[in-house]
């Protein structure tokens, strides 16, 4: 089974400073990592994943995300937000070792872009 | 850009009526699923659905629920008989394989129940 933890529920930031979503996972065997977003009424859309390679793994919309194993962590990043970028943001987790792609995700966190 | 869509958006209901959810997952995707999202919550994976059969479930997903692929685009979410605890809004996603693949969702469903 696994878990995740969004240490933020809500992010407030100032439009073209630096974010940092933090994201930490829990689980027993080895695990697919993706951020979504969600803009207000809308679906999930995904951001980035990370499968396997470069623990540094881009996204779309400028943002990227550092796996470290050591760390169970999968933390979101983007140098320089907008405005549009208000939205919630999900982390979640999915087992290698099934064929179902099923992903547990986490609670969410709200960022806030302010002009 | 092919994308999953659902309908209805929205639905109120009665509490125990039966709600039929309908989704038409991307053309080429194999394997299809539902998730829900109480107000304020997170996401939830409900199930999953191959080759014409479930291949996982959670333990959300009892035995007022069940899913069908009727044809060879729709694939929809029954619920047979609505609690106010099943008021939340519901995903259709899709990928073209399974683990490790992008999962496209829809928009959602919103259901309502009084």
């Amino acid at each position: 089974a696994q878990s995740v933890t969004q240490l933020d529920s809500q992010v407030p930031v100032f439009e073209e400073a630096p974010v940092e979503l933090r994201c930490n996972y829990s689980s027993s065997v080895s695990v697919y990592l993706f951020w979504y977003v969600q803009y207000p009424n809308q679906g999930l859309q995904l951001l980035l994943k990370y499968l396997s390679g470069s623990t540094l793994v881009k996204g779309i919309n400028g943002f990227e995300a550092e796996f470290n194993k050591s760390q169970t962590s999968f933390h979101l990043r983007k140098p320089s937000v907008h405005i549009s970028d208000t939205a919630e943001y999900f982390c979640a987790v999915s087992d290698r070792s099934t064929n179902a792609g099923k992903s547990t995700f986490g609670d969410g966190t709200t960022l806030t872009v302010k002009p | 850009e092919p994308e999953v869509t659902q309908t209805p958006s929205h639905q109120v209901t009665q509490m125990g009526q039966e709600v039929i959810l309908r989704c038409v997952p991307i053309s080429n995707h194999l394997y299809f699923y539902w998730y829900r999202q109480i107000l304020g919550q997170k996401v939830e994976f409900l199930v999953s659905f191959y080759n014409n059969e479930i291949s996982e479930k959670s333990e959300i997903f009892d035995d007022q629920f069940s899913v069908e692929r009727p044809d060879g685009s729709n694939f929809t979410l029954k619920i047979r008989s609505t609690k106010l605890e099943d008021s939340a809004m519901y995903f259709c996603a899709s990928s073209e394989l399974g683990s490790g693949n992008t999962i496209y969702f829809g928009e959602g469903s919103w259901l309502t129940v009084v």
